[in-house]
């Protein structure tokens, strides 16, 4: 089966940093992907990882172990921008479908 | 930048009646998806299509949907008789297909449909 855990929500003030965890139990692993979804738009790509560690973008940093089925999306200098739900998903077999995790509604205050 | 776009972006139909949703993915990319989302709850995955066939299907895909890419630039997904539990955000993608790289998914701006 495939299941994938967040937090359903978390807040946060302007300028402060911010874990987002996931843990996931999936038939298949063909790397973990956050995406950062505004309400009613689409899901935009924030970043990916398929082999341990950290991957670093900026402001936003990704974590992943394998070993472990988990992974943490850290965001640094929080911005209002940054309110928005983050989606944790795995991505079974290279070039097929995501499975998604229900979000992490974060609330950025000043 | 290049982008997927969906038409319409919100679409209202009748209990039974059937419905379209279009969507133009990157013209590059090789591999394309629906997936849909019901108000409040997680993204869940609906087809995937590649070289003019779907590659994969959940089971949410019955019988009522259809998908067809009618040119070399068109994707449609197609519900034959719409239920009131169809209403959700339907979103689009689209990724490369190399075989290295990310090859993330790029998605749609998506198509709100109510059901009534």
């Amino acid at each position: 089966g495939q299941n994938i855990d967040q937090p359903t929500e978390m807040t946060a003030t302007e300028g402060a940093i911010v874990q987002i965890n996931c843990t996931y139990q999936t038939s298949g692993f063909n790397g973990l992907f956050w995406y950062q979804q505004h309400a009613g738009e689409a899901p935009t790509f924030l970043s990916y990882n398929v082999l341990d560690g950290l991957e670093e973008k900026g402001r936003f940093s990704s974590f992943l172990s394998r070993s472990k089925g988990y992974s943490y999306l850290l965001l640094k200098e929080l911005q209002m921008k940054d309110s928005a739900s983050y989606l944790c998903a795995v991505r079974d077999q290279v070039f097929q479908k995501l499975v998604f995790g229900t979000g992490t509604r974060l609330l950025v205050s000043p | 930048e290049p982008e997927v776009t969906q038409t319409p972006s919100h679409q209202v139909t009748q209990m039974g009646q059937e419905v379209i949703l279009r969507c133009v993915p990157i013209s590059n990319h090789l591999y394309f998806y629906w997936y849909r989302q019901i108000l409040g709850q997680k993204v869940e995955f609906l087809v995937s299509f590649y070289n003019n066939e779907i590659s994969e299907k959940s089971e949410i895909f019955d019988d009522q949907f259809s998908v067809e890419r009618p040119d070399g630039s068109n994707f449609t997904l197609k519900i034959r008789s719409t239920k009131l539990e169809d209403s959700a955000m339907y979103f689009c993608a689209s990724s490369q297909g190399w075989s290295s790289g990310t090859n993330e998914q790029f998605f749609g701006p998506g198509t709100r449909l109510t059901v009534l």
